[in-house]
C-alpha cells in the first residue's frame, strides 16, 4: 500500500495533454517537493521534475509538475509515443521518520 | 558522470538473507543519501530505505525489523542486507543516489531527489 496515491492509467493521443496525479497528507506532499520519475520497462527509473517544478538538463519542457495543498500533479504536454512509460511520484514523509515515499504509479498509453 | 552498480547473488533462499551491493564511481559518496529500491513483479516502485553518508539511516517501516542499510565510505559503497526472505521479497533491485542535482540542498533532506540509479539487478527467492 503506497503513501501517496495515483490513478492506475492515463491515456491520450499523439499531441494532446495529459496530467496525472498525486494525492498525499500533511506529512508528505502537503509539506515537502514533489519529485517525478518516468519508468520504462527493462530499464531503470529517470528522475523527470525534482524539487516539484524543476526539470533535469535534458529532459524537456513538454514535462510540467505543480503542487496545491496536498496534492501534486505532473501534465505532459504535446504527448509522444516515446511518453508511454509508468510514472511515479515521490517526496520525503515527515511521519515515517523521514523516509522517501513513492506513488502507486500511473500508467500512461500513447493511443 | 557518478554511476552505481549493484552485484549481489540472483537467487536467494527463502527465510535465507539477501545480500547486495552498490559501488560509487564517478563521484564522491560524501554528502548524499543513498538509496535501496526494489519493483516485485508487476508491482510499483518501493524505497526500502537510505543512508546518509554520515551513517545516519531511515528504513521502511513494512521492512524495519528485516533490512539494514551501511556505507563504507573509504570503498565508496553501500550495501543492503535483508532478513528472512520469502517469495514477495522477489524484485528488481535498483541502487539510487539521492542528490541535490548540482544544485545546492542547503542542508534540507526534502531537496533531495532520486538523480543517479543503478542499472538495477533481479534477485528470485527460491523455496
Amino acid at each position: 500500500q503506497s503513501v501517496l496515491t495515483q490513478p492506475p492509467s492515463a491515456s491520450g493521443t499523439p499531441g494532446q495533454t495529459v496530467t496525472i496525479s498525486c494525492f498525499g497528507s500533511d506529512s508528505n506532499v502537503g509539506s515537502n517537493p514533489v519529485h517525478w520519475y518516468q519508468h520504462v520497462p527493462g530499464m531503470a527509473p529517470k528522475l523527470l521534475i525534482y524539487r516539484t517544478h524543476q526539470r533535469p538538463s535534458g529532459v524537456p519542457d513538454r514535462f510540467s509538475g505543480a503542487r496545491s495543498g496536498t496534492s501534486a500533479s505532473l501534465a505532459i504536454s504535446g504527448l509522444q509515443s516515446e511518453d508511454e512509460a509508468r510514472y511515479y511520484c515521490a517526496t520525503w514523509d515527515d511521519k515515517l521518520s523521514g523516509l522517501y515515499v513513492f506513488g502507486s504509479g500511473t500508467d500512461v498509453t500513447v493511443l | 558522470q557518478v554511476q552505481l552498480h549493484e552485484s549481489g547473488p540472483g537467487v536467494v533462499k527463502s527465510s535465507e538473507t539477501l545480500s547486495l551491493t552498490c559501488t560509487v564511481s564517478g563521484g564522491p559518496i560524501s554528502g548524499n543519501y543513498w538509496a535501496w529500491v526494489r519493483q516485485p513483479p508487476g508491482k510499483g516502485l518501493e524505497c526500502l530505505g537510505h543512508v546518509f553518508s554520515t551513517g545516519r539511516t531511515n528504513y521502511n517501516p513494512s521492512l524495519e525489523s528485516r533490512v539494514t542499510i551501511s556505507i563504507d565510505m573509504s570503498r565508496k559503497r553501500f550495501s543492503l542486507r535483508l532478513t528472512s526472505v520469502t517469495a514477495a521479497d522477489t524484485a528488481v533491485y535498483y541502487c539510487a543516489r539521492l542528490g541535490c542535482n548540482g544544485e545546492s540542498c542547503y542542508d534540507a533532506y526534502y531537496y533531495y531527489s532520486m538523480d543517479v540509479w543503478g542499472t538495477g539487478t533481479t534477485v528470485k527467492v527460491s523455496s
